[in-house]
């Protein structure tokens, strides 16, 4: 099945600063979702992306699907204490993968 | 509040037993996922059903079982539980088989001792 990476799996930011993490397939990926999970909360799904250089933005959040359909970013601008939680990609063909998420934490 | 009900939301039991974990999906929805996080892991998918039938599988251990019903309700039981089986399950649904938004219930914390 196909298979996603997460990068990084950590992000420690103070307050205001911007937050990026990154999801790479090596295979075409025929669409990715992204999914953010509040401390002690389930999953919640934030975004799908299905074209080839899709950019679409939810208030300070960004999102991308690479030229290639091979990998993906969220983009936090101005990160607040609310935005603290993993941040998951996934991709659903058959089987439904997650990556392995990037834990943000966000210091006042 | 997604609409996925789990219960129970705490199961605490001994090496060997065995439990079931009960998932009622959203209304209208047809697919329900199971999917394992051990602490600070990320999300292991298990199974997949849509309109009672399996659709998909992951890395389901040979002791753990699933079915869902002609309701859509879905359970999933867990037997010869092991120390590492502990972990959060999440059950998850939506309306169709394949690229749709899941919607995730609150989870059952299940501790084996």
């Amino acid at each position: 099945g196909q298979q996603v990476m997460q990068i990084p799996q950590y992000q420690h930011v103070q307050e205001g600063e911007d937050f990026t993490t990154y999801c790479n397939s090596s295979t075409t990926l025929s669409n990715i979702q992204w999914y953010k999970q509040r401390p002690g909360g389930h999953p919640v799904f934030l975004i799908q992306l299905v074209k080839s250089g899709e950019v679409k933005k939810q208030k300070r959040l960004t999102f991308q699907f690479g030229e290639a359909k091979k990998n993906s970013s969220l983009h936090i601008t101005a990160t607040q204490t609310t935005d603290v939680g993993t941040y998951f990609c996934a991709v659903r063909a058959g089987k439904s993968t997650f990556g392995d998420g990037t834990t943000l934490t966000v210091k006042p | 509040d997604s609409g996925v009900t789990q219960t129970p939301k705490h199961l605490i039991t001994a090496t060997g037993q065995r439990v079931t974990l009960r998932c009622s999906p959203r209304s209208g929805d047809l697919s329900v996922y199971w999917y394992q996080q051990s602490l600070d892991q990320g999300l292991q998918f298990l199974i997949q059903y849509y309109n009672g039938e399996e659709r998909a599988k992951g890395n389901i251990l040979e002791r753990f079982s699933a079915q869902q019903f002609p309701d859509l309700h879905s359970e999933l039981n867990l037997s010869s539980l092991e120390l590492g089986d502990s972990a959060l399950y999440f059950c998850a649904s939506s309306r169709g088989p394949e690229t749709d938004t899941q919607y995730f219930g609150p989870g059952t914390r299940l501790t084996v001792l």
